[in-house]
């Protein structure tokens, strides 16, 4: 069936630094691939999508893109703040042209430190 | 707009206890879901529904029930609870459109099973 693998966490980062959360996935098909945000005592929150294989989604300054060659979808940040700190969770889903039924990675918990 | 909200946010069980989860949602979104999260996994989907009478299970649906007899509810039953239930829970919900690629998530409702 369906997986997906983030990167081994927690990560500790200072302010400003370059952050990078590995993402990979096994799918059948074409699934849509998806990073949620969970903030501490919250649910989790749509941070950014592909839906197709070089679609490049971006939010809040984060970027990722489909890269069906590698089936990655590494996050990526330039400069990070203290309020990125949460967990992240790739994602993804099979239905055709939806968001359901998702697939999730083990999640990221990022700490930034000032 | 209150989105999706799940009650009670925090529930202990007795062993063999049952109990009800609950989650409503006024956005009128014709697909919820219930999905478990537990450290180091992620989250995994238990049961879903695409709309009032349809409902279908996920990856972990033993252990659990749900009814779907109106579009804003969808109940979670665990029959007899036990340890292995112990977990953090969220709703979600999102549309069936094909334009839809997010899904909204509850705060979750934390259960211990003793």
């Amino acid at each position: 069936g369906d997986s997906v693998t983030q990167m081994e966490g927690p990560v500790t980062l200072s302010e400003e630094a370059f952050l990078t959360i590995n993402c990979t996935y096994t799918a059948t098909g074409y699934p849509s691939l998806f990073w949620y945000v969970q903030y501490p005592g919250e649910g989790l929150q749509l941070l950014l999508k592909a839906t197709k294989a070089d679609d490049k989604g971006s939010n809040k300054g984060f970027e990722a893109t489909y890269r069906k060659e590698t089936t990655s979808f590494h996050l990526e940040k330039g400069s990070v703040q203290v309020s990125d700190s949460a967990v992240y969770f790739c994602a993804l889903s099979d239905v055709p042209q939806g968001a359901q039924k998702l697939v999730f990675g083990q999640g990221t918990r990022l700490t930034i430190n000032p | 707009n209150a989105g999706v909200t799940q009650t009670p946010k925090f529930q202990v069980l007795k062993t063999g206890q049952s109990m009800t989860l609950q989650c409503a949602q006024d956005m009128n979104h014709e697909y919820m879901s219930w999905y478990r999260q537990d450290p180091g996994m992620g989250l995994r989907l238990i049961h879903y529904s695409v709309g009032a009478g349809i409902t279908d299970q996920g990856e972990v649906p033993n252990g659990y029930n749900v009814s779907r007899s109106t579009t804003e509810d969808f109940p979670l039953r665990l029959l007899s609870a036990a340890p292995s239930q112990t977990s953090v829970y969220f709703c979600a919900s999102s549309p069936v459109d094909l334009s839809s690629y997010e899904q909204y998530f509850g705060p979750g409702t934390r259960l211990t099973v003793t």
